[in-house]
Protein backbone atom coordinates (compact mmCIF):
# COMPACT_ATOMS: atom_id res chain seq x y z
CA UNK A 1 0.00 0.00 0.00
CA UNK A 2 1.44 3.55 -1.17
CA UNK A 3 2.03 6.47 1.29
CA UNK A 4 -0.21 8.96 -1.61
CA UNK A 5 -3.25 7.68 -2.34
CA UNK A 6 -4.11 8.44 -6.10
CA UNK A 7 -7.02 7.29 -8.26
CA UNK A 8 -5.59 3.63 -10.12
CA UNK A 9 -7.17 5.56 -13.70
CA UNK A 10 -8.53 8.94 -15.25
CA UNK A 11 -9.60 9.04 -18.89
CA UNK A 12 -10.29 12.10 -21.12
CA UNK A 13 -11.44 12.97 -24.15
CA UNK A 14 -8.95 15.40 -26.44
CA UNK A 15 -9.52 18.61 -25.67
CA UNK A 16 -10.88 18.16 -22.44
CA UNK A 17 -8.96 18.61 -19.07
CA UNK A 18 -8.82 16.38 -16.33
CA UNK A 19 -7.45 16.36 -12.52
CA UNK A 20 -5.45 13.26 -11.17
CA UNK A 21 -5.56 13.79 -7.01
CA UNK A 22 -2.87 12.74 -4.48
CA UNK A 23 -3.55 12.22 -0.67
CA UNK A 24 -1.66 12.21 2.08
CA UNK A 25 -1.52 13.53 5.81
CA UNK A 26 -0.07 16.48 7.54
CA UNK A 27 3.73 14.52 7.58
CA UNK A 28 3.60 14.80 4.11
CA UNK A 29 2.23 16.45 1.09
CA UNK A 30 -0.23 19.00 4.02
CA UNK A 31 3.21 19.46 5.96
CA UNK A 32 5.60 20.83 3.24
CA UNK A 33 5.58 22.23 -0.43
CA UNK A 34 7.79 19.41 -1.71
CA UNK A 35 5.42 17.60 -4.23
CA UNK A 36 6.05 16.68 -7.26
CA UNK A 37 4.68 15.00 -10.47
CA UNK A 38 5.76 12.46 -13.05
CA UNK A 39 4.79 11.28 -16.11
CA UNK A 40 5.83 7.67 -17.77
CA UNK A 41 5.55 6.23 -20.92
CA UNK A 42 5.44 2.56 -21.12
CA UNK A 43 9.02 1.18 -21.03
CA UNK A 44 9.92 4.70 -20.45
CA UNK A 45 11.76 6.40 -17.69
CA UNK A 46 9.68 9.03 -15.43
CA UNK A 47 9.70 12.47 -16.46
CA UNK A 48 9.19 15.53 -14.10
CA UNK A 49 6.15 17.55 -15.16
CA UNK A 50 5.80 19.68 -11.91
CA UNK A 51 7.94 20.01 -8.89
CA UNK A 52 7.47 22.14 -5.26
CA UNK A 53 3.75 21.72 -5.68
CA UNK A 54 3.01 23.84 -8.91
CA UNK A 55 6.62 24.59 -10.88
CA UNK A 56 7.12 23.95 -14.10
CA UNK A 57 10.46 22.80 -15.38
CA UNK A 58 11.84 24.54 -18.65
CA UNK A 59 10.45 22.40 -21.50
CA UNK A 60 7.13 21.08 -19.99
CA UNK A 61 3.61 22.46 -22.02
CA UNK A 62 1.88 24.95 -19.66
CA UNK A 63 -0.77 22.35 -20.16
CA UNK A 64 0.33 20.59 -16.96
CA UNK A 65 -0.26 22.37 -13.68
CA UNK A 66 -0.01 21.41 -10.23
CA UNK A 67 -1.39 22.76 -6.76
CA UNK A 68 -2.24 21.94 -3.44
CA UNK A 69 -5.14 22.30 -0.84
CA UNK A 70 -4.62 21.05 2.74
CA UNK A 71 -3.32 17.39 2.41
CA UNK A 72 -4.03 16.72 -1.12
CA UNK A 73 -2.05 17.80 -4.09
CA UNK A 74 -3.24 17.48 -7.75
CA UNK A 75 -2.11 17.89 -11.53
CA UNK A 76 -4.12 19.71 -13.67
CA UNK A 77 -3.58 18.42 -17.58
CA UNK A 78 -6.14 20.90 -19.82
CA UNK A 79 -6.56 20.50 -23.45
CA UNK A 80 -5.71 16.26 -23.06
CA UNK A 81 -3.83 15.40 -26.45
CA UNK A 82 -3.15 11.83 -27.34
CA UNK A 83 0.94 11.76 -26.19
CA UNK A 84 -0.61 12.61 -22.14
CA UNK A 85 -1.60 8.83 -22.11
CA UNK A 86 0.81 7.47 -19.87
CA UNK A 87 0.93 6.59 -16.29
CA UNK A 88 1.45 9.67 -13.55
CA UNK A 89 2.80 9.38 -10.04
CA UNK A 90 3.06 12.02 -6.85
CA UNK A 91 5.50 12.35 -5.06
CA UNK A 92 6.62 13.86 -1.49
CA UNK A 93 8.58 14.75 1.19
CA UNK A 94 7.54 12.92 4.31
CA UNK A 95 9.13 12.62 7.88
CA UNK A 96 8.36 9.48 8.30
CA UNK A 97 11.26 7.52 8.41
CA UNK A 98 11.30 7.11 4.66
CA UNK A 99 12.47 10.66 3.46
CA UNK A 100 10.48 10.68 -0.15
CA UNK A 101 7.32 8.74 -0.82
CA UNK A 102 5.20 8.07 -4.13
CA UNK A 103 1.70 7.53 -5.29
CA UNK A 104 0.86 4.24 -6.31
CA UNK A 105 0.25 6.12 -9.93
CA UNK A 106 -2.57 7.18 -12.15
CA UNK A 107 -3.11 5.41 -15.80
CA UNK A 108 -4.58 8.07 -18.02
CA UNK A 109 -6.65 7.08 -21.16
CA UNK A 110 -7.20 9.41 -23.86
CA UNK A 111 -10.23 8.18 -25.44
CA UNK B 1 23.54 17.01 -22.72
CA UNK B 2 23.01 16.33 -18.86
CA UNK B 3 22.63 12.69 -18.57
CA UNK B 4 22.36 9.40 -16.14
CA UNK B 5 23.54 5.65 -17.65
CA UNK B 6 22.63 3.10 -14.82
CA UNK B 7 25.10 -0.27 -15.14
CA UNK B 8 25.68 -3.44 -13.26
CA UNK B 9 22.17 -4.93 -13.06
CA UNK B 10 21.42 -8.70 -14.12
CA UNK B 11 20.17 -11.92 -12.76
CA UNK B 12 21.49 -12.43 -9.00
CA UNK B 13 20.25 -15.06 -6.41
CA UNK B 14 18.60 -14.46 -3.17
CA UNK B 15 21.44 -13.67 -0.41
CA UNK B 16 23.64 -12.33 -2.99
CA UNK B 17 25.34 -8.68 -3.52
CA UNK B 18 25.94 -6.57 -6.49
CA UNK B 19 26.89 -2.96 -7.74
CA UNK B 20 25.01 -0.50 -9.39
CA UNK B 21 26.78 2.18 -11.13
CA UNK B 22 24.89 5.20 -12.11
CA UNK B 23 27.67 7.66 -14.29
CA UNK B 24 26.90 11.34 -14.97
CA UNK B 25 27.94 13.87 -17.43
CA UNK B 26 26.94 17.29 -17.58
CA UNK B 27 26.82 18.14 -14.14
CA UNK B 28 28.24 16.81 -10.74
CA UNK B 29 26.74 14.26 -8.93
CA UNK B 30 28.62 16.48 -5.61
CA UNK B 31 26.88 19.13 -6.69
CA UNK B 32 23.25 17.56 -6.51
CA UNK B 33 20.96 15.66 -3.89
CA UNK B 34 20.97 11.94 -5.95
CA UNK B 35 18.17 9.49 -5.53
CA UNK B 36 17.48 5.67 -6.36
CA UNK B 37 14.45 4.79 -7.49
CA UNK B 38 12.89 1.31 -8.40
CA UNK B 39 10.39 0.09 -10.26
CA UNK B 40 8.88 -3.92 -9.61
CA UNK B 41 7.31 -5.37 -13.02
CA UNK B 42 4.07 -4.22 -13.63
CA UNK B 43 4.43 -2.03 -10.00
CA UNK B 44 5.09 1.68 -9.32
CA UNK B 45 7.90 3.90 -8.55
CA UNK B 46 9.46 3.56 -5.37
CA UNK B 47 11.65 5.73 -3.67
CA UNK B 48 15.36 3.57 -2.45
CA UNK B 49 17.26 5.75 -1.61
CA UNK B 50 19.08 9.66 -1.28
CA UNK B 51 22.79 10.39 -0.81
CA UNK B 52 22.56 14.40 -0.05
CA UNK B 53 25.34 16.69 -1.32
CA UNK B 54 26.39 17.31 2.55
CA UNK B 55 27.03 13.37 2.47
CA UNK B 56 24.15 12.63 4.80
CA UNK B 57 22.13 9.05 3.39
CA UNK B 58 18.80 8.13 3.55
CA UNK B 59 17.09 4.66 3.01
CA UNK B 60 13.55 3.24 2.52
CA UNK B 61 12.67 1.05 5.21
CA UNK B 62 12.79 -1.91 2.99
CA UNK B 63 16.29 -1.89 2.15
CA UNK B 64 17.99 -0.01 5.11
CA UNK B 65 21.11 -2.18 6.46
CA UNK B 66 20.91 -3.88 3.20
CA UNK B 67 21.59 -1.35 0.30
CA UNK B 68 24.33 1.44 0.97
CA UNK B 69 24.30 4.18 -1.39
CA UNK B 70 27.99 6.15 -2.67
CA UNK B 71 29.68 8.30 -4.97
CA UNK B 72 33.17 8.85 -6.36
CA UNK B 73 33.63 12.49 -7.47
CA UNK B 74 36.63 12.15 -9.44
CA UNK B 75 34.65 9.54 -11.31
CA UNK B 76 31.14 11.22 -11.66
CA UNK B 77 29.40 8.18 -10.54
CA UNK B 78 26.76 7.64 -7.99
CA UNK B 79 26.91 3.60 -6.91
CA UNK B 80 24.25 1.67 -5.03
CA UNK B 81 25.59 -1.43 -2.92
CA UNK B 82 22.59 -3.96 -2.98
CA UNK B 83 23.98 -6.82 -0.48
CA UNK B 84 21.53 -10.20 1.19
CA UNK B 85 19.09 -8.80 -1.51
CA UNK B 86 15.54 -10.36 -1.71
CA UNK B 87 13.21 -11.72 -4.22
CA UNK B 88 11.01 -8.66 -3.81
CA UNK B 89 13.99 -6.32 -4.52
CA UNK B 90 13.66 -7.46 -8.40
CA UNK B 91 12.73 -4.62 -10.07
CA UNK B 92 14.20 -1.86 -12.69
CA UNK B 93 16.16 0.88 -10.76
CA UNK B 94 16.63 4.18 -11.74
CA UNK B 95 19.36 6.91 -10.58
CA UNK B 96 17.74 10.39 -10.65
CA UNK B 97 19.05 14.29 -10.15
CA UNK B 98 17.10 15.96 -7.52
CA UNK B 99 17.42 20.01 -5.61
CA UNK B 100 21.00 21.38 -5.43
CA UNK B 101 20.12 22.40 -1.68
CA UNK B 102 17.19 20.33 -0.64
CA UNK B 103 14.90 18.26 -2.84
CA UNK B 104 12.72 19.64 -5.34
CA UNK B 105 11.82 17.49 -8.24
CA UNK B 106 13.73 14.62 -9.81
CA UNK B 107 14.54 16.28 -12.95
CA UNK B 108 17.04 14.15 -14.50
CA UNK B 109 16.27 10.28 -15.18
CA UNK B 110 18.64 7.36 -16.21
CA UNK B 111 17.04 4.90 -18.02
CA UNK B 112 17.17 2.42 -15.72
CA UNK B 113 19.18 -0.91 -15.22
CA UNK B 114 17.32 -4.22 -14.03
CA UNK B 115 17.81 -6.42 -11.89
CA UNK B 116 16.20 -10.08 -11.29
CA UNK B 117 16.54 -11.77 -7.94
CA UNK B 118 15.91 -15.56 -8.62
CA UNK B 119 17.68 -19.06 -7.87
Amino acid sequence: QSALTQPASVSGSPGQSITISCTGTNSDVGGYNYVSWYQQHSGKAPKLMVFAVSGRPSGVSNRFSGSKSGNTASLTISGLQAEDEADYYCSSYTTSSTLVVFGGGTKLTVL
Amino acid sequence: EVQLVETGGGLIQPGGSLRLSCAASGFNVRSNYMNWVRQAPGKGLEWVSLLQTDGRTYYADSVRGRFTVSRDNSENTLYLQMNNVKAEDTAVYYCARDGVVSLYGMDIWGQGTSITVSS
